[in-house]
């Protein structure tokens, strides 16, 4: 079945750790993005990539990082930077501009 | 600049009864709708999406939206609830060419018995 695959659906961060999240996808969608989501705030864009080998910043990029080497994967790392990590991460793919965003089921991600 | 607004937070309502969640974006070119339902700790998941032409929209699960362009809204309404139905929506917008989707805060629906 074509879909997008995040894992894990629970991580746990130390202080002062890196963590990565994956996001595979196996629809040949271009178009790839993180988003966080808090209680109360919705989805806000972390990181969104139009192609292999380029990404932009979205609204709150800091103390994240991302990398696209290839179309179907596009991994997201928390660094230590970010101060407060906790929250819901969402990865989704996009094909074309008249067509939904298509969403994983997301990873938690906690402070130990 | 796009932005959408889900004017409630949260709406009660009994089983059976019907439902209207508002959604008013503002955008000063052609754009694209969508709503979404959230269940607790899953991804988003599509109901509908108004791309052109008819101004009422169907959707999955009983759900449909109108497209008002002179309003600028986006409401889902639902005629008869269902316990079920109890969840998270979202909508959305993007603009005519672009890759950038807007959301709203969510509208938390919960249905009770």
């Amino acid at each position: 079945d074509g879909g997008i695959t995040q894992s894990p659906k629970y991580l746990f961060r130390k202080e002062g750790q890196n963590v990565t999240l994956s996001c595979e996808q196996n629809l040949n969608h271009d178009a790839m993005y993180w988003y966080r989501q808090d209680p109360g705030q919705g989805l806000r864009l972390i990181y969104y990539s139009q192609i292999v080998n380029d990404f932009q910043k979205g609204d709150i990029a800091e103390g994240y990082s991302v990398s696209r080497e290839k179309k179907e994967s596009f991994p997201l790392t928390v660094t230590s930077a970010q101060k407060n990590p906790t929250a819901f991460y969402l990865c989704a793919t996009h094909h074309s501009s008249n067509q939904p965003q298509h969403f994983g089921d997301g990873t938690r991600l906690s402070i130990l | 600049a796009q932005s959408v607004t889900q004017l409630d937070s949260q709406v009660p309502v009994f089983e059976e009864a019907p439902v209207e969640l508002r959604c008013n974006y503002s955008s000063s070119v052609s754009v694209y709708l969508f709503w979404y339902v959230q269940y607790p700790n899953q991804g988003l998941q599509l109901l509908l999406k108004y791309l052109s032409g008819s101004t009422l929209v169907k959707g999955i699960n009983g759900f449909e939206a109108e497209f008002n362009k002179s309003q600028t809204s986006f409401h889902l309404r639902k005629p008869s609830v269902h316990i079920s139905d109890t969840a998270e929506y979202f909508c959305a917008v993007i603009e005519g060419q672009g890759f950038s989707f807007i959301f709203g805060k969510g509208t938390r629906l919960l249905v009770k018995p």
